[in-house]
């Protein structure tokens, strides 16, 4: 089955430590995003990567760091975080371009920063 | 600033009837793309339909279908018989050929009556 996953699904930090939260796709897909998404204010991107070893910030990369080793792993980076990264995080990929193709999102993962 | 604005931040309507959700854009941009996409309770994204700037006619998928309105830089969604699972968030959002990002609309919430 075609799909975007994320893990953890769910995650209680506290202030300071690192975490990582890994995104993986088995479609292929040379375009991978992560997004932030907070009550009133929509999805923000935070970086995306055309392909492998390639990564620009979006909107909100602040306190973000992301890697592409593989094709299809995409994993976020929280070196030190704070508690306004408490969000709701989706990964998602695309076959060619984040813009025209359609993009397939991860079900999210809920951070929570005390 | 390439923006997406969704005025209406919550809708309901009855069962079996129809709605429609607006949203508007704003871009010199010539080339884009258009997406509705949904978010139900699960907090999954779900692509619900998607317009490409360029093609006159209006998208449909089942009950759902737009209005594309390219001079006004409007795109609202219309939802037909509405049933008690298309109760959830809506977004609209933009993808644009000079960038890689998609900007998103701040969301609708749709609640379906019995």
């Amino acid at each position: 089955e075609a799909q975007v996953t994320q893990n953890p699904r769910y995650l209680i930090t506290v202030t300071g430590k690192k975490l990582t939260v890994t995104c993986s796709q088995n479609m292929n897909h040379e375009y991978m995003s992560w997004y932030r998404q907070d009550p009133g204010l929509g999805l923000r991107q935070i970086y995306y990567s055309m392909n492998v070893e390639v990564t620009d910030k979006g909107d909100v990369p602040e306190g973000y760091k992301v890697s592409r080793k593989e094709k299809r792993n995409f994993p976020l980076i929280l070196e030190s975080p704070s508690p306004n990264q408490t969000s709701l995080y989706f990964c998602a990929s695309s076959l060619i371009r984040g813009n025209q193709e359609t993009q397939y999102f991860g079900p999210g993962t809920r951070l929570l920063v005390l | 600033a390439q923006t997406v604005t969704q005025s209406q931040p919550e809708m309901s309507v009855q069962e079996a009837e129809t709605v429609t959700l607006s949203c508007t854009y704003d871009t010199s941009e010539s080339d884009y793309y258009l997406f509705w996409y949904k978010q139900p309770p699960s907090r999954q994204m779900i692509l619900v339909i998607r317009q490409e700037a360029y093609k006159q006619q209006n998208a449909t998928e089942n009950r759902f279908s737009v209005n594309f309105q390219k001079a006004a830089k409007s795109f609202s969604l219309k939802i037909s018989d509405s049933q008690l699972g298309d109760a959830a968030m809506y977004f609209c959002a933009c993808a644009y050929d000079s960038n890689y990002q998609l900007i998103w609309g701040a969301g609708t919430k749709l609640i379906i009556k019995p």
